[in-house]
């Protein structure tokens, strides 16, 4: 079955300073990859995804998450948090192009202060 | 693009209540996605569509609950006789050929 884990409820990290939001993956055959955002009251916005190629891919807003297959990670990265980064991600993983539901994680709420 | 319209964006309702929400997907995508999500929880699955074709439906989804595409564009998703379990935020996404779904704001769900 496929699942996903988000180990860390919440990040907390200082505008300007790198951040990192942690995911790793279970699935049977070859893993599509997505991280969402979502602003309270809000609906998911897309931020980017993994299918095939480079290992490190790269987003909306500055963001970037590196593919490790032998870790099955797929952790979110920036180099320089901003305050408006503040929100809930998520991470998503669909079993290759035959699958069809986004299976989603608990969620990571980032905290970015000033 | 428009974006994943949902109505109506909020809801309250009593229990053993009947409601009905309605989302209308990205223009020209074929496929159309209804998710759950509680507090605390990432969005669960609930059901699936290809133009008017539901193709797959989770067992999250009791009889209580059913989807509709009539004409392969906008969808509906009704919820009879609702419970306080039933209390959510659903979520609509929709996709074109590609692997990236799109998410409406939602409609948030509220039975007393």
């Amino acid at each position: 079955a496929q699942s996903v884990a988000q180990p860390e409820d919440q990040v907390n990290v200082a505008e300007g300073n790198p951040l990192t939001v942690k995911c790793t993956y279970s699935v049977s055959g070859n893993p599509y990859l997505f991280w969402y955002v979502q602003y309270p009251n809000r609906g998911l916005q897309f931020l980017l995804k993994y299918i095939t190629g480079d290992n490190l891919v790269k987003g909306s807003y500055g963001f970037e998450a590196e593919f490790n297959k032998s870790q099955t990670s797929f952790h979110l990265k920036k180099p320089s948090a901003l305050v408006s980064d503040s929100a809930l991600y998520f991470c998503a993983v669909m079993e290759d192009q035959a699958g069809t539901a986004l299976i989603f994680g608990k969620g990571t709420t980032l905290s970015v202060s000033s | 693009d428009t974006g994943v319209s949902q109505n109506p964006r909020h809801k309250i309702t009593k229990r053993g209540q009947n409601v009905t929400f309605r989302c209308d997907p990205i223009s020209e995508h074929n496929r159309l996605y209804w998710y759950r999500q509680t507090l605390g929880q990432g969005p669960e699955f609930l059901t699936y569509f290809q133009n008017e074709a539901q193709l797959e439906k989770s067992r999250l989804l009791s009889d209580r609950f059913s989807a509709e595409r009539p004409k392969g564009s906008f969808s509906t998703l009704e919820i009879q006789r609702t419970e306080q379990g039933d209390s959510a935020m659903y979520l609509c996404a929709s996709r074109r050929g590609g692997d990236t779904q799109y998410f409406g704001p939602g409609t948030r769900l509220t039975v007393l």
